[in-house]
């Protein structure tokens, strides 16, 4: 079975700049999980989209935003880009969420110049 | 606010013998606890989970034990490997209605390096 995909793989994006990520799920997953890595804060809660619908949102500016589709592929959009929104972000899928190991890709890492 | 703790950054064992790491957590409706492994340019990957009725869930060389009283979770390996040697993090959630079942919470991680 296919893991997580993601992609871009790496992204060097300026400030100001908007910016979209792409999440693919373990085939039959329908929840989508987004984290940021950052080396001073580790792995923080973005968003999780199920059924196409945003079921919880972490302690991010509304910069940050998601979407799932109805094949349960995933994209997240950063706009107006600031040099703090350099990290790696992570996405994960599960079948349902609900009490279930989140399986991850390997990111995207955005550095922002 | 950290409810996620894991207080060694860093740990160092020699091959075949027992890893011991440690979480300690804040929040008391967490009920779901996972551990992953993390190698450098690759995302984290599931290892064990282990729900609040047990205390206790193993899993080849890999064992999670619970104490809720304690708000304490920690994995050992056993006997641990040099391909063990990557960042361990330590996750919870809770699986009350206000939709938190869906979020994992996130330890800093632990680098364990296993010594030939």
């Amino acid at each position: 079975k296919a893991g997580v995909t993601q992609t871009p793989r790496y992204l060097i994006k300026t400030r100001g700049q908007q910016v979209t990520l792409s999440c693919s799920p373990i085939s039959g997953h329908r929840s989508v999980s987004w984290y940021q890595q950052t080396p001073g804060q580790g792995l923080q809660f973005l968003f999780e989209y199920f059924s196409e619908t945003q079921r919880n949102k972490g302690n991010f500016p509304g910069r940050f935003s998601g979407r799932q589709f109805s094949n349960s592929r995933s994209e997240m959009n950063v706009s107006t880009l600031e040099l703090g929104d350099s990290a790696l972000y992570l996405c994960a899928s599960s079948e349902t969420g609900e009490n279930q190991p989140q399986h991850f890709g390997d990111g995207t890492r955005l550095s922002i110049l | 606010d950290q409810q996620v703790k894991q207080n060694s950054p860093s740990l160092s064992v020699q091959e075949g013998r027992i890893s011991i790491l440690n979480c300690d957590y804040t929040n008391s409706m967490f009920d779901y606890f996972l551990w992953y492994k993390k190698y450098p340019a690759e995302g984290p990957t599931f290892l064990i989970s282990i729900s609040s009725i047990k205390d206790k869930n193993e899993d080849g060389r890999f064992t999670v034990f619970l104490n809720k009283s304690a708000k304490h979770l920690s994995l050992h390996i056993v006997p641990s490997q040099p391909g063990d040697s990557a960042v361990y993090f330590c996750a919870a959630s809770t699986s009350n209605s206000g939709g938190s079942n869906y979020k994992l919470t996130f330890g800093k991680g632990t680098l364990l390096t296993v010594n030939p």
